[in-house]
């Protein structure tokens, strides 16, 4: 079993729409939480972080991790076109970040 | 966070040869590391760089094939050593406050093509 597991899509939706992206996990020592955002040529760019189980909100993006369950998501409100990216999440191990192997999405106008 | 400036962007390289890709970080960061990425994959974990001594590998990586310096805190280099067709991919580096909250901001990549 992979330490992080991520549905690579793709992952298509209406603009305006409401995005879930998901990530199951087996190593409970992990203790943060990443999402990044990569577009196509371009850099992983961090998103959202997170530490414990809960919510935590910025702007139209909301990260929940549940670590009773070990599953983390990212929720995109109100998607635009220009969210269109690679999002991978990631969490923090012995100094090392583990990648999921990210999610394509793609907002249709 | 911090801002990190890779370079080449991009290169095409002969069967053979070697690259040399720069990392530089706008401000001094605890940890750097190299990634690679093929196309449409994840990142893979090349190494951990680190200031003034020889640079932490992952399995599957070797130092005679992927050497890296780190001689200071805002910088550190990646060569790619007698390249083949396979090692065509997208080389990325990071940089982190390391310890519990190990936070990375990647650079840009240097996409690398070996004919």
């Amino acid at each position: 079993q992979k330490e992080v597991e991520q549905d690579p899509g793709p992952l298509s939706v209406p603009e305006g729409a409401i995005v879930s992206l998901n990530c199951t996990y087996s190593n409970s020592a992990f203790q943060y939480f990443m999402w990044y955002r990569q577009y196509s040529r371009k850099g992983p760019e961090l998103l959202m972080y997170t530490y414990s189980s809960g919510n935590k909100e910025d702007g139209r993006f909301t990260a929940q991790v549940d670590k009773s369950s070990k599953y983390i998501s990212l929720f995109i409100r109100d998607s635009q076109p220009s969210d269109s990216a690679t999002y991978l999440c990631a969490m923090d191990r012995d100094d090392k970040i583990i990648f999921g192997k990210g999610t394509r999405l793609h907002i249709l106008p | 966070s911090a801002v990190i400036s890779q370079k080449p962007s991009r290169d095409i390289c002969q069967r053979g040869t070697s690259l040399t890709i720069q990392c530089q970080v706008d401000s001094q960061v605890t940890m750097m590391f190299w990634y690679r990425q093929q196309p449409g994959q994840s990142l893979t974990l090349i190494a951990t760089a680190n200031q003034g001594s020889e640079a932490t590998y992952e399995s599957g990586f070797v130092i005679d094939k992927f050497p890296i310096s780190r001689p200071n805190l805002t910088f550190s280099t990646l060569t790619v050593s007698n390249m083949s067709p396979e090692d065509s991919s997208i080389y990325l580096c990071s940089g982190g406050g390391g310890g519990a909250k190990n936070i990375q901001y990647f650079g840009a990549g240097t996409r690398l093509s070996v004919l």
